[in-house]
């Protein structure tokens, strides 16, 4: 069964710091890896990263996936109040659509 | 687009009322998802279609739920009888293409049992 831990559950920063969310996972015929950010109501996507050590950034976050050592970071610097969200990562495998979630970072930014 | 739509909502019913939560996916889109969110459990995939076929239900919790996919346009959550524990949000997803992993969202249906 394929298993996806995020850390910490939960973290309290104020704006300007930076953050790192971490994703460590447990699957069969891994294909991807992918991050969420939901604030209010759904899940919106973020990245998705297939191979390791290839970046994906987009404004002030970022992230980078490591397939030796089964584990993603998604980075955020500056950090505004905006960004206050739980923050998921999901895998898939080879085996079809599904996504198998962790179970979220909750983060608060205060101002 | 307007992306995924879901209703209702909002959903209060009482024990043992019959619920019906629907899912129109992204026009074009061939997989779509079920799934139920709670504080304790997290993110958990109920079940998937692809080409209107269930695939897996795997997560279906127990035969008071079904769901049906009678069109590409189209499905529903049905449960009979609601059970307090039940309480929720459902939401839908739906994604396009053989083994493409991203999944759009939609807002979701906030189910109380009471």
């Amino acid at each position: 069964e394929d298993k996806v831990v995020q850390s910490p559950l939960s973290l309290v920063v104020h704006e300007g710091d930076t953050v790192t969310l971490n994703c460590s996972y447990e699957v069969t015929n891994f294909r991807s890896l992918l991050w969420y950010k939901q604030e209010k109501k759904a899940p919106t996507f973020l990245f998705m990263l297939t191979s390791s050590g290839i970046e994906k950034k987009s404004g002030r976050l970022s992230s980078i996936l490591d397939k030796k050592e089964l584990f993603s970071i998604l980075n955020i610097t500056a950090t505004q109040t905006g960004d206050s969200a739980i923050y998921l990562c999901a895998v898939a495998n080879n085996a079809g659509n599904m996504l198998t979630f962790g179970g979220g970072t909750r983060l608060m930014v205060k101002p | 687009d307007a992306g995924v739509i879901q209703s209702p909502r909002h959903e209060v019913t009482e024990m043992g009322q019959e619920v019906t939560l629907r899912c129109k996916p992204i026009s074009g889109h061939n997989s779509l998802f079920w799934y139920r969110q709670t504080m304790m459990r997290g993110l958990e995939l109920l079940i998937y279609f692809n080409n209107n076929v269930p695939i897996d239900d795997s997560g279906m919790p127990e035969d008071r739920f079904s769901a049906k996919m009678p069109n590409a346009s189209f499905s529903t959550l049905k449960i009979q009888p609601s059970e307090p524990r039940d309480s929720a949000v459902y939401f839908c997803a739906s994604s396009f293409g053989v083994l493409n992993n991203e999944q759009f969202f939609g807002p979701g249906t906030r189910l109380t049992v009471l």
